[in-house]
């Protein structure tokens, strides 16, 4: 099925740890993004990616790090995971920067740091 | 910065009744302003999309209008059903170079049998 694919849908943590969280999408969509979700707080932009070979910070960015391994995937790290990163993560995608439109969401990873 | 508020923040109705759902947004230089549905444990869905032009745009029972001037949007849910159970989120967007959408909290609903 067409769409955005994030690995894994749960993983516990401990503190210090470091993590990659995976998204793929099959739609030739140009623009990637990455949000975290905390109750209470809405959706935040971590990091974005415009197209393929280019990232930036978003509203969050402190903590993680990405890459844009090609078109189709844009990974997430935790270097030295903390429990204020316990949340839950989300993966977009869009078929142009600018537009605004067509965005896919996959259906999150949901992290817990102890 | 953008700052977007959604009232109320939780909303419970009896199946059959229409509804409005309140987003309002600070800063009225958007491009478009779209609405989303979350269910439970689940990702988001796009309901409607208003282009900054537009006043208005429907979807089944569903109907989202936009007033750019005055910072407000409201989703029109007619005769509601117990799967129209979910968060339904707000999210103005800028159309700059990040594509970036500023959601608000969102209001969840409940829509009893």
């Amino acid at each position: 099925n067409a769409g955005v694919t994030q690995t894994p849908k749960f993983q516990v943590l401990k503190t210090g740890q470091s993590m990659t969280l995976q998204c793929a999408q099959d739609m030739n969509h140009n623009s990637m993004y990455w949000y975290r979700q905390d109750p209470g707080m809405g959706l935040r932009l971590i990091y974005y990616s415009a197209s393929e070979g280019t990232t930036d910070k978003g509203e969050v960015p402190n903590g993680y790090n990405v890459s844009r391994l090609n078109k189709r995937e844009f990974s997430l790290r935790l270097e030295s995971a903390a429990p204020s990163q316990t949340s839950v993560y989300f993966c977009a995608s869009i078929p142009l920067t600018g537009e605004n439109y067509g965005y896919t969401f996959g259906s999150g990873t949901r992290l817990t740091v102890v | 910065k953008q700052e977007v508020t959604q009232i109320p923040a939780a909303l419970s109705v009896p199946e059959g009744e229409n509804l409005v759902l309140n987003c309002s947004f600070t800063d009225s230089a958007i491009y478009n302003l779209q609405w989303f549905r979350q269910d439970p444990g689940k990702g988001l869905t796009s309901l409607l999309l208003i282009q900054s032009s537009q006043r208005e745009q429907t979807s089944g029972r569903l109907n989202a209008s936009l007033d750019k001037s005055s910072g407000r949007s409201t989703l029109y849910i007619a005769a509601s059903q117990p799967g129209d159970s979910a968060t339904y989120l707000c999210a103005p967007g800028d159309g700059g170079s990040q594509g970036n959408l500023i959601f608000g909290k969102g209001t969840k609903l409940s829509v009893k049998p």
